[in-house]
């Protein structure tokens, strides 16, 4: 079974240029999530999807970030404008119906210079 | 919301020692506690999970314990390997549709 695959896996950009992420989560999987994970933390949930709506995107700066998820599969987060706070490790996560095993993918690297 | 906190930030035992590393969380409600290992430039992956109906789970050198009173658990690995070097970390869930909250992680190193 092939696994959750995001890209890039590494982008560097300047601060105020804007940047997106793709994420396709295991097939069949219903729930996906971003997390933004900073250097030397734990990920912290941006926002989660269950099917192409959002369960839950209370952590998400809504000023600057935005996802999502229209047909209920892939996945895309973007950032505009980027701050320098922005560095950091975004993964994405699947699973098959929000109520088990969370499986993460490889991550993109952001560095905002 | 709730809070998870771990510890130690970093851990170095002797190939062959165990290692022991802990969590504590704030709410009383969640229920679900899965401890995820990450590699160097990949995504955490599950190694083992314990659900609040339950004390102590165990798979082969990994083992995992629960004390809900206390609002702690704790992940044990014994017979370390050099494999087992790898950052890991607790996390706590209401089972919410699984909104997981996550420890800041420990660096284990294990010397061969």
């Amino acid at each position: 079974e092939a696994g959750v695959a995001q890209s890039p896996r590494y982008k560097i950009i300047e601060k105020r240029q804007s940047v997106a992420f793709w994420c396709n989560p295991i097939s069949g999987h219903a729930t996906l999530y971003w997390y933004q994970q900073i250097l030397g933390q734990g990920p912290k949930l941006l926002i989660q999807f269950q099917n192409n709506g959002v369960v839950d995107d209370s952590q998400l700066p809504k000023d600057r970030f935005s996802a999502e998820r229209l047909k209920g599969v892939d996945s895309t987060l973007k950032i505009q404008p980027a701050k320098l706070e922005d560095s950091a490790v975004y993964l994405c996560a699947s699973s098959s119906s929000g109520f088990d095993e969370q499986y993460f993918g490889p991550g993109t690297r952001l560095t905002v210079t | 919301g709730e809070n998870v906190e771990q510890h130690p930030s970093t851990l170095s035992v002797q190939e062959g020692d165990s290692a022991v590393i802990k969590c504590t969380y704030s709410d009383s409600a969640s229920n679900y506690f899965p401890w995820y290992k990450q590699e160097l430039g990949k995504g955490p992956q599950l190694i083992i999970d314990i659900r609040s109906n339950v004390g102590e789970k165990k798979d082969q050198r990994i083992a995992v314990t629960l004390n809900k009173t206390a609002k702690h658990f704790s992940l044990h690995i014994t017979e370390t390997q050099p494999e087992d070097s790898a950052v890991y970390f607790c996390a706590a869930s209401e089972n919410n549709f699984n909104k997981f909250y996550f420890g800041s992680g420990t660096k284990l190193n294990v010397k061969p």
